[in-house]
């Protein structure tokens, strides 16, 4: 079993519509949940910055965490052909130098 | 503020050559880290530097890659020699400590 697991996609949604990215982690040890947008060619961009549980938006963006049912998530509103990219998941724990696991990203495509 | 630099950005090898990549860090950034992101899947973390020392480097196949962080500044990853497993893009970020990290664009390697 991976310690993070992120469904691929592809996921094709029309403009203006409201997008949903899951992970799901096996580590109860992580803490520091992120994600990240990766355009083609580009390196990630952190989009998203949560410690703990609990719900963060900034615009558009809405990341939440359960921990209790090791269960992340980004809901993305009002979608733009803009957002069209491929979305990683990342965690860390508070230990070893909070080393970093990503999940495979999922890539998303909004339609005009 | 300049982001990370990364060079080249695409290389093309056969296999059992050797290959070099470098990655100049955010000024200031104490942290710096190589990433391997294989197509379709998220960056998993090579080796971890924090100023001229190894913090985490127990993914990185050490009989055959070699990283180096001189005067915790500018760093070069080495492939020697290459297998064709190996093509993947590189990728370089850094941090101020163990916080948000910053990627750089990446190198793409092809190995023939």
């Amino acid at each position: 079993q991976k310690e993070v697991e992120q469904d691929p996609g592809p996921l094709s949604v029309p403009e203006g519509a409201i997008v949903s990215l899951n992970c799901t982690y096996s580590n109860s040890a992580f803490q520091y949940f992120m994600w990240y947008r990766q355009y083609s060619r580009k390196g990630p961009e952190l989009l998203m910055y949560t410690y703990s549980s609990g719900n963060k938006e900034d615009g558009r963006f809405t990341a939440q965490v359960d921990k209790s049912s090791k269960y992340i998530s980004l809901f993305i509103r009002d979608s733009q052909p803009s957002d069209s990219a491929t979305y990683l998941c990342a965690m860390s724990d508070s230990a070893g130098g909070f080393k970093t696991i990503f999940g495979a990203g999922t890539r998303l495509f909004v339609k005009a | 503020e300049a982001g990370v630099a990364q060079s080249p950005r695409y290389k093309i090898i056969e296999k059992r050559q050797s290959v070099a990549f470098w990655c100049n860090p955010i000024s200031g950034h104490a942290t710096l880290y190589w990433y391997q992101q294989i197509l379709g899947q998220g960056p998993k973390l090579l080796i971890q530097f924090q100023n001229n020392g190894v913090v985490d480097d127990s993914q990185l196949p050490k009989d055959r890659f070699s990283a180096e962080r001189l005067k915790g500044v500018d760093s070069t990853l080495k492939i020697q020699p290459a297998k064709l497993e190996d093509s993947a893009v590189y990728l370089c970020a850094s941090s101020i400590m163990t916080d948000t990290q910053y990627f750089g664009p990446g190198t793409r390697l092809t190995v023939l």
